[in-house]
């Protein structure tokens, strides 16, 4: 039982590229999310999903697409990078939406030149 | 006030001391809170729901004021293993769900041999 597996672990891009950060999770788990983190600041809630084909947005979406076509999987998109989202994400379930325990991903550092 | 506020540290403490620290929060209609660890560059882990009776999980007692609106985290008998950050976690609303939850700043602790 892996719970919650991000990839990659280190990214490096340069402004206007584009990429997706990987989330996988093996508990059947019907709520997953994103979070970054960045210095000084709490975890913020960028999208989330309460289960297959559904997704919504969070406390700071722009920049980021999302979709959930399975239960396991929830990939982050970053449609074209800035500087401002350098930071650290974090890929979060729980097994369902009024549950608020969260199991986290390991973290992907995303640095944006 | 700011929506969750934790006094960010760092708490140094020799081993085999006690420690504790609050958590305060601005909405009276919050319903649910938490405490997650994160060790350096480490995702958050679940240590423990606080409950309104406030509960016990070994060395780690966690505490809820509803008047004074602050959440608290007492560390019996320190480990050098407890040192990271501990993360107030609050939801939003009485409504429930996983995407209603604000995440404090967190509290860094040292424990020193």
């Amino acid at each position: 039982n892996a719970g919650v597996t991000q990839t990659p672990k280190f990214q490096v891009l340069k402004t206007g590229q584009s990429m997706t950060l990987q989330c996988a999770q093996d508990m059947n788990h019907e709520y997953m999310s994103w979070y970054r983190q960045d210095p000084g600041m709490g975890l913020r809630l960028i999208h989330y999903s309460v289960g297959a084909g559904i997704t919504d947005q969070g406390e700071v979406p722009n920049g980021y697409n999302v979709s959930r076509s399975t239960t396991e999987d929830f990939p982050l998109r970053l449609l074209s990078a800035a500087p401002s989202q350098t930071s650290v994400y974090f890929c979060a379930s729980s097994p369902r939406w009024g549950n608020e325990k969260l199991f986290f991903g390991s973290g992907t550092q995303l640095s944006v030149l | 006030r700011k929506e969750v506020e934790q006094d960010p540290g760092p708490f140094n403490v020799p081993e085999g001391a006690t420690v504790a620290f609050n958590c305060t929060y601005s909405n009276s209609a919050s319903q649910s809170f938490f405490w997650y660890r994160q060790d350096c560059r480490k995702e958050p882990k679940l240590l423990m729901s606080v409950y309104s009776s406030g509960n016990e999980d070994g060395r780690f007692t966690a505490q809820l004021n509803r008047a004074s609106q602050y959440i608290s985290l007492l560390i019996r008998d320190s480990k050098l293993s407890d040192s990271a950050t501990y993360l107030c976690v609050v939801s939003r609303d009485s409504g429930g769900g996983a995407d209603g939850l604000t995440f404090g700043k967190g509290t860094h602790l040292i424990i020193q041999p």
